[in-house]
């Protein structure tokens, strides 16, 4: 019953590679979310998913790729990883509803890339 | 589209002292309104929200907000903090027509001394 899990919680990778980060959520909500932290930027929304197989942009999407096969996960990729996307990254999650309902944040991963 | 200002990035307090961290937001549309907590190493977790009614919205751990709609103002306070109060904090507002999409502000670093 973990709830929302990342992995991996660090990650160092070199510019121009493939990485990818993996989000698991165990309450079958159906909203994901992917977010990056910066320093001085607060949170902002990279990708989301309203349910499998819907995803849209948020407002920093360039450079990253979402899929959602299953319900449950949300990986996120960086097809080229640049320096730029040194950053942490949030998976997050929120049950559909009528009314504004909590969206759950997992721990997590810190990328850094060299 | 919504935004979110937090007037402060650091504030320093000393222990059993109170505190207040501004946010402004700005919105042609209803909102809602949250404040978030990050411990250190940790993913965020909520300490209140605002959705309608009482403008003054009590939270978790002795923290409280009151939202003001003529100033466009969501100010968390806490009477008297604690050593564990120290951790960042994130204002955040969400659109009624849209609440799943959560637009953050920078943060406020709150350091609690004895």
């Amino acid at each position: 019953d973990a709830g929302i899990t990342q992995s991996p919680r660090y990650k160092i990778t070199e510019t121009g590679r493939q990485v990818t980060l993996m989000c698991h959520q165990t309450w079958s909500h159906s909203y994901m979310f992917w977010y990056r932290q910066d320093l001085g930027h607060g949170l902002r929304l990279i990708y989301y998913s309203a349910a499998a197989d819907i995803t849209d942009k948020g407002e920093v999407p360039d450079g990253y790729v979402v899929s959602r096969s299953k319900t449950e996960n949300f990986p996120l990729t960086l097809e080229s990883a640049t320096r730029s996307q040194t950053s942490v990254y949030f998976c997050a999650s929120r049950r559909a509803g009528s009314t504004y309902n909590e969206q759950f944040f997992g721990p997590g991963t810190r990328l850094t890339v060299l | 589209a919504q935004s979110v200002t937090q007037l402060d990035s650091q504030v320093p307090v000393f222990e059993e002292a109170p505190v207040e961290l501004r946010c402004n937001y700005s919105s042609s549309v209803s909102v809602y309104l949250f404040w978030y907590v990050q411990y250190p190493n940790q993913g965020l977790q909520l300490l209140l929200k605002y959705l309608s009614g009482s403008t003054l919205v009590k939270g978790i751990n002795g923290f409280e907000a009151e939202f003001n709609k003529s100033q466009t103002s969501f100010h968390l306070r806490k009477p008297s903090v604690h050593i564990s109060d120290t951790a960042e904090y994130f204002c955040a507002v969400s659109e009624k027509r849209n609440d799943y999409k959560l637009s953050f502000g920078a943060g406020t670093t709150v350091t609690v001394r004895a």
